[in-house]
């Protein structure tokens, strides 16, 4: 079955120290995985995409698929970054179109 | 370019009513996809639209149903309301081909409560 998981519901951290967001995943095939990011009051947007291999606002996430994990980490955390972080697959359908399934999400908490 | 919109953003209704939600994507986005957000279950996958077809459908009961137009735009609806039925609906668009391959982007939301 296809499934996210993201095993901590809350992180608290301090300004300045390391972060990383854990999300696991079942796929029988090859994932396309994102990270989502939602701030108070505002709309749910992308994070960033594994294929791109982008760095955005200082995050990063690798594909590890012997581990079947995409972690999000991000090496100084900023009070900014505080937020409901979702980590999401997309599954690929019979009809050729897609699904996103998301794990349920981490709040991140940064305090100074 | 403007974002996804959804209207309307706050709605109530009592059980066994129906609703219908809105969704209009990004200019020249061609899929538009929902998903049901609640505390309990979090973001589930509704169904996906792309050229006026259901491309994708999640596990709902047949109460939810949907459909896209011509220019892109979707709605949504949800007959004989449930208490459980309450939750936010997010809208997402994309360009949708190839599928699987891009991104989307989320509406603000409706939410919707049932009494």
């Amino acid at each position: 079955a296809q499934r996210v998981t993201q095993p901590e519901k809350l992180l608290s951290v301090f300004k300045g120290a390391p972060v990383e967001l854990k999300c696991n995943y079942s796929y029988s095939g090859s994932p396309e995985l994102f990270w989502y990011v939602q701030y108070s009051r505002q709309r749910l947007q992308l994070l960033l995409r594994h294929i791109s291999r982008e760095s955005i606002k200082g995050f990063t996430a690798d594909l590890n698929k012997g581990e079947t994990s995409f972690h999000l980490k991000k090496p100084f955390a900023q009070e900014e970054d505080s937020a409901m972080y979702y980590c999401a697959l997309i599954a690929q359908a019979n009809q050729a179109g897609t699904a996103l399934i998301f794990g349920k999400g981490t709040t991140l908490s940064v305090s100074s | 370019k403007a974002g996804v919109t959804q209207t309307p953003r706050y709605l109530i209704k009592t059980r066994g009513q129906q609703v219908t939600l809105s969704c209009s994507p990004i200019s020249g986005h061609r899929s538009v996809s929902w998903y049901q957000q609640t505390p309990g279950q979090g973001l589930q996958f509704l169904f996906e639209y792309f050229s006026e077809t259901q491309r994708n459908k999640g596990n709902f009961p047949g109460r939810f149903s949907g459909r896209q137009f011509s220019n892109s735009r979707s709605e949504m609806n949800v007959s004989t309301l449930e208490l459980g039925d309450s939750a936010l609906y997010l809208c997402a668009s994309s360009l949708g081909y190839p599928p699987g391959t891009d991104t989307q982007y989320f509406g603000p939301g409706t939410r919707l409560t049932v009494l």
